[in-house]
């Protein structure tokens, strides 16, 4: 069955400093991939996916994750984090004739002044 | 609809009891999925449907919980004789054909069975 596994429930990261969040997928055919934010006291919303037309993708908020093939991997990235950045981020995937979506357990990120 | 929209958005139940919730999704969204959400579990699939199919039920933890989706639009979840471990914010969400499509979230209804 169709997995994600997001290493890391909790990061912690300096304002200013890089953003990185680890997704990787169990699917052997690359798939659908999906990064989800879901702010304090808000609902989920689509931060950016991936469907095979790049391998970058560019998402709200200056965030961008890449498709890996070799690595399974769909980590996201934000240059310079800022305090508005703070929230919860679920990596998903589903597989290609599946509407069935699966969700990560998901990392809070926190943003230290 | 503008958005998707679950209700009640909060509700407290004594232990053994039936519950219904209640997800109405945007129009015109033909998949429509249920995800329960508790503290470090992230977001667990429980079920969607297609129009008014459920393809997958797998997600469904037990037999007193059961999905219905009537006229391809609103979806009851219900959940019978109500335990603690059924604590929880279920999440509704829908998208205009699945697989690849973005989807829409509500805000959740947090259960309490006390």
């Amino acid at each position: 069955a169709q997995s994600v596994t997001q290493l890391g429930s909790h990061v912690s990261v300096s304002e200013g400093a890089l953003v990185l969040l680890r997704c990787n997928y169990s699917s052997s055919v690359p798939p659908y991939l999906f990064w989800y934010v879901q702010y304090p006291n808000q609902g989920l919303q689509l931060l950016l996916k991936y469907t095979s037309a790049a391998t970058l993708v560019k998402g709200i908020n200056g965030f961008e994750a890449e498709f890996k093939k070799s690595e399974t991997s769909f980590h996201l990235t934000k240059p310079s984090a800022h305090m508005s950045d703070a929230a919860e981020y679920f990596c998903a995937v589903s597989d290609l004739g599946d509407d069935k979506i699966i969700f990560g357990k998901g990392t809070r990120l926190h943003i230290l002044p | 609809g503008a958005g998707v929209s679950q209700s009640p958005s909060n509700k407290v139940t004594e232990k053994g009891k039936d519950v219904e919730l209640r997800c109405d999704p945007i129009s015109g969204h033909t998949a429509l999925y249920w995800y329960r959400q508790s503290l470090g579990q992230g977001l667990e699939f429980l079920i969607y449907f297609q129009g008014n199919s459920a393809p997958d039920k797998s997600g469904l933890p037990s037999d007193r919980f059961s999905a219905e989706r009537t006229g391809g639009s609103v979806s009851t979840l219900t959940i019978q004789r109500t335990q603690q471990e059924d604590s929880a914010v279920y999440l509704c969400a829908s998208s205009t054909r699945g697989g690849g499509s973005e989807a829409f979230f509500g805000q959740g209804t947090r259960l309490t069975v006390v």
